[in-house]
């Protein structure tokens, strides 16, 4: 059974851009949730979609948005980068998104904003 | 809020030795508790899950205990490799709704 996948794995933007990221979850896995990870804060979850709904949302500013489609794929929006916006961007899919399925990580896409 | 400490420093240990780290958490009463692994460029891979009831879970050679008195997990590698080594992530469910909250991670060097 294929991993997650992330695309792109590398990006360089500049302030004021904007991005987008994709996420394939595992075949079956409805729940996709994402996750920003720096160096200073660690691992920071952004928000997680179940069956094309947002389900949950961290505290990220609304610059930072998602959506799922019918096929469970995710993508996750960045508006107006800003230079903390560099980080290493992880997506995880799980079956349901139960507190006790567990999350398969993709290997994550790696922004970085000059 | 929800508070999650893992040891700050690198844990260096000799192979064949037991790898032990800790996860302690304030704030909050999870219901779960995961431990992951992390190498670097790479995302997190689930190791263990351990449910609030349970005291002490095992698979092959990682052991973790769960005390929701001491509000702390224990995470145990047995006869540790060189292999091993990696960052491991503790983490809990969120205290609103399904969503993982992690510790910081500790890093854990083990020496052939």
């Amino acid at each position: 059974k294929a991993g997650v996948t992330q695309t792109p794995r590398y990006l360089i933007k500049t302030r004021g851009q904007q991005v987008t990221l994709s996420c394939s979850p595992i075949s079956g896995h409805r729940s996709v949730s994402w996750y920003q990870q720096t160096p200073g804060q660690g691992l920071q979850f952004l928000f997680e979609y179940f069956s094309e709904t947002q389900r949950n949302k961290g505290n990220f500013p609304g610059r930072f948005s998602g959506r799922q489609f019918s096929n469970s794929r995710s993508e996750m929006n960045v508006s107006t980068l800003e230079l903390g916006d560099s980080a290493l961007y992880l997506c995880a899919s799980s079956l349901a998104g139960r507190q006790y399925d567990e999350q398969f990580f993709g290997p994550g896409t790696r922004l970085t904003v000059l | 809020s929800q508070k999650i400490e893992q040891n700050s420093e690198a844990l260096n240990i000799q192979e064949g030795k037991t790898a032990t780290l800790t996860c302690n958490y304030t704030n909050y009463s999870p219901a779960y508790l995961q431990w992951y692994r992390q190498d670097p460029g790479r995302g997190p891979v689930f190791l263990l899950l351990i449910r609030e009831n349970e005291k002490e879970k095992r698979k092959e050679r990682l052991k973790v205990t769960f005390d929701t008195t001491l509000k702390q997990s224990l995470f145990h590698i047995t006869a540790s490799q060189p292999a091993d080594s990696a960052t491991y992530l503790c983490a809990l469910d969120g205290e609103y709704g399904n969503k993982l909250v992690f510790g910081a991670g500790t890093i854990l060097r083990v020496k052939s």
